[in-house]
């Protein structure tokens, strides 16, 4: 088994362009989460999903956009890159309703934003 | 508004024991959780706890108090490996993880 897995690893945009982040997980879980991390803060959520077509937003969703067509795919996609979008995001799952269930997470895309 | 402190970063030598404390205030509760990560990775799991007390697991252990909104990390005989960034996270009334920045520890030998 991958995991969770991420694609690209790394990315720099210019400020405007587009992009999508791809998420993949081969354990059959039902939530999917993106989160940013930046320097000296902590993980903050972007969007999640509960299953297979459906999304919700989270902390921060401005200027993100998500779909969950497939139950193993999440992509996180940027319309129009800002600096501020600077980040490194993570994807993690959890099996079910994740209660008490620990988050599994991709190793990270590092974007910059220029 | 929901928070999660925990101090930016302590150091400690190999082979002693460092506590890493954590204090949260969120809306509701359902379990407090402790993660490592080492720079440039993801995190990943290192304990649970739901109900108070003491949690062994190994050379980690973690406690919490929930009528203080508290928490702690134990990490005991630390070694290089040890060096990494701990991050506390609350379950709030909605099932979403509330992250605190984390704590880095430096292991000296």
């Amino acid at each position: 088994n991958a995991g969770v897995t991420q694609t690209p690893k790394f990315r720099v945009l210019k400020t405007g362009q587009s992009m999508t982040l791809l998420c993949a997980q081969d354990m059959n879980h039902e939530y999917m989460y993106w989160y940013r991390q930046d320097p000296g803060m902590g993980l903050r959520l972007i969007h999640y999903s509960v299953g297979e077509g459906t999304t919700a937003k989270g902390e921060v969703p401005d200027g993100y956009n998500v779909s969950r067509l497939k139950k193993q795919n999440f992509l996180l996609g940027l319309e129009s890159a800002a600096p501020s979008q600077t980040s490194v995001y993570f994807c993690a799952s959890t099996p079910g309703r994740g209660d008490q269930e620990t988050q599994y997470f991709g190793p990270g895309t590092r974007l910059l934003v220029l | 508004g929901q928070n999660i402190d925990q101090p930016t970063e302590m150091t400690a030598t190999e082979g002693a024991i460092v506590q890493i404390n954590c204090t949260y205030q969120t809306s509701g509760f359902n379990g407090l959780f402790w993660y490592q990560q080492h720079a440039g990775e993801a995190p990943t799991f290192l304990s649970y706890n739901v109900l108070d007390g003491l949690e062994e697991k190994g050379r980690f252990s973690s406690f919490l108090s929930r009528s203080k909104g508290y928490s702690y990390l134990l990490l005991k005989e630390l070694q290089m490996k040890d060096s990494a960034s701990y991050l506390c996270a609350s379950l709030d009334s909605n099932y979403q993880l509330i992250w605190g920045a984390g704590t880095k520890l430096i292991i000296k030998p």
